[in-house]
């Protein structure tokens, strides 16, 4: 019953530096997400996965790369972090055909780069 | 792209009032739904709603999709429904565009 699981839950970096922010869900969903939630704003798309196999750019790819490596899991890389990266990332899944309810959101990983 | 705008950006209720909060978006769209964001960072679907009127406990929505734009009710609130209400549509398949959100308060 664990739904949508993001690691880690919080990390800091040094400028330069890279990482990969993992998610797994439990739903059999076939589309999952990667958001950035920055202070005072909505959550903007980075990257999204329709299906296994496929991904695509959202609305702020630029710094990101991922990669989904099966049904269940989608993971971010951010391959030279910059302080202008630092937010609040959240995955999510949702079912294959868009306009149908159930996204569902992970708890989020709070990212620093300093 | 679709332009999403939330209205009141705060909103301070003592418990157990009444309030709406209103969703504008900028153009026709296949999907709009509610979340709430607890004040620990986690995020709910409240509503799947691209128009008519849904009810969930003290929590009702109602999307005028000819009008564009939603409106998010909360009766009787609780301290428990404080946090960020965010209002989310879906222009094209896949791709949610989130409104800013409306941070609300409610004190005992």
């Amino acid at each position: 019953n664990a739904g949508v699981t993001q690691t880690p839950k919080f990390q800091v970096l040094k400028t330069g530096q890279s990482m990969t922010l993992q998610c797994a869900q439990d739903m059999n969903h076939n589309s999952m997400y990667w958001y950035r939630q920055d202070p005072g704003m909505g959550l903007r798309l980075i990257y999204y996965s329709a299906s296994e196999g496929t991904t695509d750019k959202g609305e702020v790819p630029n710094g990101y790369n991922v990669s989904r490596l099966n049904k269940r899991e989608f993971s971010l890389r951010l391959e030279s972090a910059a302080p202008s990266q630092t937010s609040v990332y959240f995955c999510a899944s949702s079912e294959a055909t868009g306009g149908k309810p159930g996204y569902t959101f992970g708890s989020g990983t709070r990212l620093t780069v300093v | 792209g679709i332009q999403v705008e939330q209205s009141p950006p705060d909103l301070i209720l003592q418990e157990g009032a009444n309030s709406t909060l209103r969703c504008n978006f900028s153009d026709s769209v296949n999907n709009l739904q509610w979340f709430h964001q607890n004040p620990w960072g986690q995020l709910i679907n409240l509503f799947y709603i691209p128009s008519g009127t849904k009810q969930n406990g003290r929590l009702s929505a109602t999307t005028v999709a000819t009008e564009r734009y939603s409106l998010l009710y909360i009766s009787s609130s609780q301290t428990t429904d404080s946090g960020v209400y965010f209002c989310a549509v879906e222009e094209v398949w896949y791709k949610l565009s989130f409104g800013a959100g409306t941070t609300v308060t409610v004190r005992a």
